[in-house]
């Protein structure tokens, strides 16, 4: 069965940089788009970043551009997203998640259990 | 950037009921609407993609319908396991955003 389990959160400094993981199994992860969505109470659910299942493209919204940088080791199945200059409003539980397409990449069909990142002094 | 609006955001409902949740566009999203089910302390869990199609394992008491900018949510008969806060997602286009949520809860 498809398994993500997302590592790396924890308690960091605004400006700070974390690496989150996202360790897959149960599905061909070098064949599928992976995104990373993040939740909060006040904002809800907010998609952050996808990359191709190759590597080859990767979207961010404007809401961490530049700021953060999604990648991934398909020989390893993960996904990783390096967050750097970070901000209070990134306290959030980060989700990575599959794209269940491959031709409409923006939706998915399985989501980790999460990890927990807070940004504060 | 789309901006997806649910009504209502909190519902209150028995065992039983019909219900039905909605999802407003701020511009034609065709059919690329996802809807998804999440319980506290937990991952959502997708339930209708394209707007209508039910992913596989999902009750058939779930059905979604709508097109363009205006779309529903229906639980046909709610059952004690479906309380839950409810999202819809568009994915036309880059970005891909979520409406704020509709929870449902016992009456």
């Amino acid at each position: 069965q498809v398994q993500l389990v997302e590592s790396g959160g924890g308690v960091v400094q605004p400006g700070g940089s974390l690496r989150l993981s996202c360790e897959a199994s149960g599905f061909t992860f070098s064949t599928y788009g992976m995104h990373w969505v993040r939740q909060t109470p006040g904002k809800g659910l907010e998609w952050v970043a996808f990359i191709r299942y190759d590597g080859s493209s990767k979207w961010y919204a404007d809401s961490v551009k530049g700021r953060f940088t999604i990648s991934r080791d398909n020989s390893k199945n993960t996904l990783y997203v390096q967050m750097k200059s970070l901000r209070g409003e990134d306290s959030a539980v980060y989700y990575c998640a599959k794209s269940r397409s491959v031709s409409m990449p923006g939706y998915f069909d399985f989501w980790g259990q999460g990890t927990l990142v807070a940004v504060s002094s | 950037d789309t901006q997806m609006t649910q009504s209502p955001s909190t519902l209150s409902a028995s065992v039983g009921d019909r219900v039905t949740i909605t999802c407003r566009a701020s511009q034609s999203i065709n059919n690329y609407l996802a809807w998804y089910q999440q319980k506290p302390g937990k991952a959502p869990e997708l339930l209708i993609y394209q707007a209508s199609s039910l992913e596989s394992g999902v009750p058939s008491r779930f059905s979604g319908s709508g097109s363009g900018t205006e779309f529903t949510l229906t639980i046909s008969s709610l059952q004690p396991d479906d309380f839950a806060t409810y999202y819809c997602q568009h994915y036309n286009t880059y970005p891909w955003t979520f409406g704020q949520g509709t929870k449902v809860d016992i009456k």
